[in-house]
């Protein structure tokens, strides 16, 4: 059972480099979400999807873009690299519906560095 | 919008000890998730809360939420060093979010 696969587990960046972080799940989930980790700062939403072709902005997505064109996948994408946007980033998958709580199923992770 | 505030920050428990992490909110919670990390790796779905006085168990952790809605506890009885990680409460904030709190982080000694 794969889950949700994370690529790549590490990069470094230059500043004003571009990169796309990949997400992929294997559950049928419709709802999938990026965050980003930063220390002693707990989880931060960036974007969620509840759905192919339907994404919402969270919490700090500014630097960021995202797009679902299938169930499976849903990257994230930095166009100009910031220091600001070192960090580590989860992707997480839910099956939300009727009386069908927002159990999310999270990835190991990415660890960004931008240098 | 909500927010969620976990204490300790950390804690190092000797092993065998029992010990309590603790989530409170500033609004009333609708459903409040237990997680758990360990280093360099995502987060792992322990438990979910929904009903005033509610508690749940899973091996030596037990969760519970206040009558209130606004309080849950994360209880390890007999700790051992597989239950070091960080643990994180989440909220529903909105029918398709979670809030999360900063997280717990717990190291056992042996």
């Amino acid at each position: 059972n794969a889950g949700v696969t994370q690529t790549p587990k590490f990069r470094i960046l230059k500043i004003g480099q571009s990169m796309t972080l990949q997400c992929a799940q294997d559950m049928n989930h419709n709802y999938m979400y990026w965050y980003r980790q930063d220390p002693g700062m707990g989880l931060k939403l960036i974007y969620y999807s509840v759905g192919a072709g339907i994404t919402d902005k969270g919490e700090v997505p500014n630097g960021y873009n995202v797009s679902r064109s299938t169930t499976e996948d849903f990257p994230l994408r930095l166009e100009l690299a910031a220091p600001s946007q070192t960090s580590v980033y989860f992707c997480a998958s839910s099956f939300v519906g009727d009386g069908v709580k927002n159990i999310q199923y999270f990835g190991a992770g990415t660890r960004l560095s931008v240098l | 919008s909500q927010e969620l505030e976990q204490s300790p920050q950390s804690l190092i428990v000797q092993e065998g000890k029992n010990l309590t992490i603790n989530c409170t909110s500033s609004k009333t919670l609708y459903g409040l998730y237990w997680y758990k990390q360990k280093y360099g790796e995502g987060l792992i779905f322990l438990m979910m809360l929904q009903k005033g006085g509610e508690e749940k168990s899973h091996e030596k952790i037990t969760a519970k939420l206040d009558e209130k809605k606004q309080q849950s506890s994360l209880h390890i009885t007999a700790s051992q060093p597989s239950h070091a990680g960080i643990y994180l409460c989440g909220a529903e904030s909105g029918y398709s979010t979670l809030t999360f709190g900063k997280g717990t982080m717990l190291l056992v000694s042996p």
